[in-house]
C-alpha cells in the first residue's frame, strides 16, 4: 500500500527565516507530486506539480519554490517567509498521465508565520 | 476558464437523514470530476469520479454522485448520513488532456454538520 508522510506536522516560524517542508510517498513508483496551500477556512490552491525527478512546473507564484530531489520526495522551501505565507500546506500524489482526477493527500503542515 | 461552484458553505442534518451537497461546474472541454472529503485538520480524502458512462458513480462509505450534462453539475448524496460524516467535502475539476490535466481545481467547499 501506497503511503504519504509530510514533515513537519507544525511550524511556528518568524517573518524573513527561511522554511522547508517535504513530503515522501512510499510505495509507488513514478508518481506525479503535488504542493497545495489552504487558508484557514478556506479552498485549496495547487502550487506545483512535478511529473518526474528534477522536473517542478509551478502553478502559482507566492514567492516559494519546489524541487523533486529523489522519485519519491518533495520539497518546498523558501528563503523569506511572508505573513501571506501562514496556512496549511498539502502534498499529494496521483498516477503518472493526467492523474485522472484522483489525487491522495498527506496528512498537511501547519504553517503559522508571525 | 474552469470554475467549480459549491453554493452551500454549511448544511447541517441530523444523523440518518439523506444529503445533497451541490457541485457545479463551467468548462468546455472533457473533464474529471470528483468528490474529497476533509476532517478538521486533517488531509483529503478521496471520495469518487466521474469522466463518462453511466451518470451516477458510487464512492466509499456510502457516498454517490450523479453528474449532470444538461445542469453542468456534479451533486454528492448520501441516503442515510453518521456522526463521523461531519466535514468540509470539496468538488474539484480537472481537464482530461496535456499537462493541464495535472491540475486540480476544487470548489470552495460544504461544510457538512451532523447532528445526533
Amino acid at each position: 500500500a501506497q503511503t504519504i508522510h509530510q514533515w513537519p506536522v507544525a511550524e511556528i516560524k518568524a517573518v524573513g527565516s527561511p522554511l522547508s517542508l517535504g513530503c515522501t510517498i512510499k510505495g509507488k513508483s513514478s508518481p506525479n507530486l503535488y504542493w497545495y496551500w489552504q487558508a484557514t477556512g478556506g479552498t485549496l490552491q495547487q502550487l506545483f506539480y512535478s511529473i518526474t525527478v528534477g522536473q517542478v512546473e509551478s502553478v502559482v507564484q507566492l514567492n516559494l519554490s519546489a524541487s523533486r530531489p529523489k522519485d519519491d520526495q518533495f520539497i518546498l522551501s523558501t528563503e523569506k517567509l511572508l505573513l501571506s505565507h501562514s496556512g496549511f500546506y498539502l502534498c499529494a500524489w496521483s498516477l503518472g498521465g493526467t492523474g485522472g482526477g484522483e489525487q491522495y493527500f498527506g496528512p498537511g503542515t501547519r504553517l503559522t508565520v508571525l | 476558464t474552469q470554475t467549480v461552484s459549491q453554493s452551500d458553505a454549511h448544511v447541517t442534518v441530523f444523523e440518518g437523514d439523506s444529503v445533497e451537497l451541490r457541485c457545479n461546474y463551467s468548462y468546455g472541454g472533457s473533464i474529471y470530476l470528483s468528490w474529497y472529503i476533509q476532517h478538521h485538520g486533517r488531509g483529503l480524502q478521496f471520495l469518487l469520479k466521474y469522466y463518462s458512462g453511466n451518470p451516477v458513480v458510487q464512492g466509499v462509505n456510502g457516498f454517490e454522485a450523479e453528474f449532470s450534462k444538461s445542469d453542468s453539475s456534479f451533486h454528492l448524496r448520501k441516503a442515510s448520513v453518521h456522526w463521523s460524516d461531519s466535514a468540509v467535502y470539496f468538488c474539484a475539476v480537472s481537464p482530461s488532456y496535456g499537462g493541464s490535466g495535472n491540475k486540480l481545481i476544487f470548489g470552495t467547499g460544504t461544510l457538512l454538520s451532523v447532528k445526533p
